[in-house]
């Protein structure tokens, strides 16, 4: 059972490209996350989705998109990468709404030169 | 190693000895929480949760207590190991339907040999 697997691990970027960075799961569940992690600072929630074909934004949505169009896969795209966006970004996945721990993958260490 | 733990607190305990790693939640509304651990290089990892109508719950050398009145979380690990050594950081967690996850910043344990 590989759980939440992301990929690429690394990633670096000129400012305004574009990436799509992947998140995948296999434990069936409804509710996945982005986040990013940056020094000093807690996880911050960029885009959620509560199950396929629904998404909505989180906290730091700005420059971010994403898509569910499976129970699966959660990919987050970067539209015009800029240096502000230099970060670790991790993806999540839960069973339910609230009230269930979350399980995250290993991450994406993204770069924006 | 992670970036992400450059500003963090450190708590240094001597292998054997009992761990207690503090934090503050702050919404008085939050009803569930957890801990997590995360590894350098690694996602954040599931260690115990406790919902709002518990004071205290165990796990396999964990406790995690929870206390209402001053909003405060603990996670004690009993007879700290090397492989303790991390970051550990609580989460909280809105009343179900809201899909709001609050993230503290972390401590980093290291474990003295």
């Amino acid at each position: 059972n590989a759980g939440v697997t992301q990929t690429p691990k690394f990633q670096v970027l000129k400012t305004g490209q574009s990436m799509t960075l992947q998140c995948a799961q296999d434990m069936n569940h409804e509710y996945m996350s982005w986040y990013r992690q940056d020094p000093g600072m807690g996880l911050r929630l960029i885009h959620y989705s509560v199950g396929a074909g629904i998404t909505d934004q989180g906290e730091v949505p700005n420059g971010y998109n994403v898509s569910r169009s499976t129970t699966e896969d959660f990919p987050l795209r970067l539209l015009s990468a800029a240096p502000s966006q230099t970060s670790v970004y991790f993806c999540a996945s839960s069973l339910g709404q609230g009230g269930q721990p979350q399980h995250f993958g290993d991450g994406t260490r993204l770069s924006i030169l | 190693g992670e970036s992400v733990g450059l500003h963090l607190p450190t708590l240094s305990v001597q292998e054997g000895d009992n761990s207690i790693i503090n934090c503050a939640y702050s919404n008085s509304a939050s009803d569930y929480f957890i801990w997590y651990k995360q590894e350098s290089g690694k996602g954040p990892q599931f260690i115990i949760d406790i919902r709002s109508n518990m004071d205290k719950r165990q796990g396999q050398r964990v406790t995690v207590l929870l206390n209402k009145t001053v909003k405060h979380l603990s996670l004690q690990i009993a007879a700290t190991q090397p492989g303790d050594s991390a970051v550990y950081f609580c989460a909280e967690s809105m009343p179900s339907g809201t899909y709001k996850y609050i993230f503290g910043t972390g401590t980093r344990l290291k474990v003295l040999a």
